[in-house]
Parts: C-alpha cells; sequence; structure tokens
C-alpha cells in the first residue's frame, strides 16, 4: 500500500499571503489529522476529519482551515500568513485497531513565511 | 498543551549500547505510541501499547507502560548509527477533551548514535 502523501513538500509564502496544503492518506482510511511542529512549541493538534466532516480541532486561530473529500483526500489552509506559521506540517491518517487509533504520517510540507 | 515529557531531552551513546528513553503523562490514556523522527522528516509509528498492557516486543524495541506512574520506556537494544533520530512518545486523547483521531505528543528525545 502507497504511504501518506503530502504536497507540496516545502513551500515559501511571504506573510499576509494565504496558502493550502494536500493530504492523500493511505487508501482505506477515513481518518486524516493534521499537525503543526515548530522547534518552540513541537507538535501540535491542528484538526482531525473523518468521512468529510471536522470531529476535533486544536487550540489554533480560525486563519487555519481545513476540509476533506469523499475520497478522503484532504486539504487545510492558513490566510493571512504570519512568520509564526513557518513550521512543518504534518499529515496522518488513521486506521481503527479496535479500540484504538494507529496514526501513520506523511513526510511533511515545509512552509516558510518571510 | 504537552501531554507527555520525554526524558532524557537528549542522548549520546555508541554502535551497540542500549538506549533508554522515557516518557511521562498526566491523565489517564487509552493507548501510548511510539514515534520516530528522522531529522526535519515525517513520524515513523514504531510501537502502540494499550492501557491494559504492561510491556510490548518489536524487533530490537521494547515499551512498557506504568499506568500508576503514568509513564512508559522505550528501550532500543544494539543500537546503530541508523537509529539516530528523535523519538516522541504521543497519547491517544481519549479522556482528555478530545476525541479520537488526536494525538498528543511530548517534546522527544533526540539520540545520536555514533558509530
Amino acid at each position: 500500500k502507497a504511504g501518506v502523501t503530502q504536497t507540496p513538500r516545502y513551500l515559501i509564502k511571504t506573510r499576509g499571503q494565504q496558502v493550502t496544503l494536500s493530504c492523500s492518506p493511505i487508501s482505506g482510511h477515513r481518518s486524516v489529522s493534521w499537525y503543526q511542529q515548530t522547534p518552540g512549541q513541537g507538535l501540535q493538534f491542528l484538526f482531525e476529519y473523518f468521512s468529510e466532516t471536522q470531529r476535533n480541532k486544536g487550540n489554533f486561530p480560525g486563519r487555519f482551515s481545513g476540509r476533506q473529500f469523499s475520497n478522503s483526500r484532504s486539504e487545510m489552509n492558513v490566510s493571512t500568513l504570519e512568520l509564526g506559521d513557518s513550521a512543518l506540517y504534518l499529515c496522518a491518517s488513521s486506521l481503527w485497531a479496535g479500540d484504538s487509533y494507529e496514526q501513520y504520517f506523511g513526510p511533511g510540507t515545509r512552509l516558510t513565511v518571510t | 498543551s504537552q501531554q507527555g515529557e520525554e526524558d532524557p531531552q537528549a542522548l549520546s551513546i555508541q554502535e551497540g549500547e542500549n538506549a533508554t528513553m522515557n516518557c511521562s503523562y498526566k491523565t489517564s490514556i487509552n493507548n501510548l505510541q511510539w514515534y520516530r523522527q528522522n531529522s526535519g522528516r515525517g513520524l515513523v509509528h514504531l510501537i502502540l501499547i494499550r492501557s491494559n498492557e504492561r510491556e510490548k516486543h518489536s524487533g530490537r524495541l521494547r515499551v512498557t507502560l506504568d499506568t500508576s506512574k503514568k509513564s512508559s520506556s522505550l528501550l532500543i537494544t544494539a543500537s546503530r548509527a541508523a537509529d539516530t533520530a528523535s523519538y516522541f512518545c504521543a497519547t491517544d486523547a481519549g479522556n482528555y477533551g478530545g476525541s479520537q483521531g488526536n494525538l498528543i505528543f511530548g517534546k522527544g528525545t533526540k539520540l545520536s548514535v555514533k558509530p
């Protein structure tokens, strides 16, 4: 099975712009989660989608949004970019293992805001 | 906010030695997972241990879980230079104010294995 894919892998944007990142989960996985990783804050949960519905959201401003399509592919959007949004954005697709989820991560999108 | 806290923050050992990393967490969990991350890349799932399990093995990895102490440890035996990476523990949000699909990560242990 192909793993989780994320596009693009690297992105450079200017403050004030917006950006859209894409994630394709492992075939058969219906849950997709997004995380932001920075040196200062570590890995932080952004949101999770299941069957096109946002089930859970982390503590991030409304500038961060996402959606999931019927084929389980997901996108996240960040509007009005700030310097502090520079980070590695990781997407994970999840498989229900009976009583818990196992999450499988993509390679990430490295976003640099200048 | 962080749920898991790894200890030590950094660990440097020689090839062939064992590496032990510890993780503590704050609230009750459904399971705890360990991940590896090579230098700014994606996370690789290593092992999941459920709250009713005490120990689990996978190849050179051994994970223990002590729910009474809210702690877990990851042991890598006979380490190799290729094990050089950051290691994170992550807890299932479970009862921690969220639904499934939300992992809460510690800050990680940076392991360096010298050849």
